[in-house]
């Protein structure tokens, strides 16, 4: 099992340019949920996903948007990037009536 | 607001040392507490998980407790080891609070030879 997997790795991008961020898992999990890492500032919540089909706003929202088709793949979209954006962005998952969230590599993602 | 906090941000300490890992969090209603590492660049893995009706949680060298009433848990490292060195993040996933967890900021360890 691949676990939880992150694509891509590190990307580039210029202010106003947009892209997509995969995250796939083969672990079966109902929860899914995007993360950004700041320094200083731990972890917080972008959106999340409590199945196929659904999605929520987390904590930080705005910029963002997310679409979870598939139970295996949750995709978060920034449509117009800003330097702001500049981060470290996780995804997670867990199981239904599992609290252990299990976590991908991680997406290093600059905007110039 | 809820929050968790982490101190020291930072630890260094020689090799075979017990050491504790402190997180402490403002609301005492909790659902669970879990413990993660995180090593440089890569993403975090959890340790350790205690429901709120715990105290506390261990698996081989690593201890956690949880304390709700002074809203407060801690990480004992037993016998620390140079493997040992990563940050380690704490998160709590609050009553009331849906399906997010809020992390603490982290205690990035460094265990010397």
């Amino acid at each position: 099992n691949a676990g939880v997997t992150q694509t891509p790795k590190f990307r580039v991008l210029k202010t106003g340019q947009s892209m997509t961020l995969l995250c796939a898992q083969d672990m079966n999990h109902e929860y899914m949920y995007w993360y950004r890492q700041d320094p200083g500032m731990g972890l917080r919540l972008i959106h999340y996903s409590v199945g196929e089909g659904t999605t929520a706003k987390g904590e930080v929202p705005d910029g963002y948007n997310v679409s979870r088709l598939k139970k295996q793949n949750f995709l978060l979209g920034l449509e117009s990037a800003a330097p702001s954006q500049t981060s470290v962005y996780f995804c997670a998952g867990r199981g239904w009536r599992k609290e252990t969230q299990y976590f991908g590599p991680g997406t290093r993602l600059l905007v110039l | 607001k809820q929050e968790v906090t982490q101190i020291p941000a930072a630890l260094s300490v020689p090799e075979g040392e017990n050491l504790v890992l402190n997180c402490s969090f403002t609301d005492s209603a909790i659902y669970n507490l879990q413990w993660f590492r995180q090593d440089p660049g890569k993403g975090l893995t959890s340790l350790l998980l205690i429901q709120s009706s715990q105290r506390e949680q261990t698996s081989g060298r690593l201890n956690a407790s949880l304390d709700k009433s002074s809203g407060r848990s801690t990480l004992y490292i037993a016998a620390s080891q140079p493997g040992d060195s990563a940050t380690y993040l704490c998160a709590v996933r609050f009553t009331g609070g849906g399906n997010k967890l809020t992390f603490g900021t982290g205690t990035q360890l460094k265990v010397e030879l």
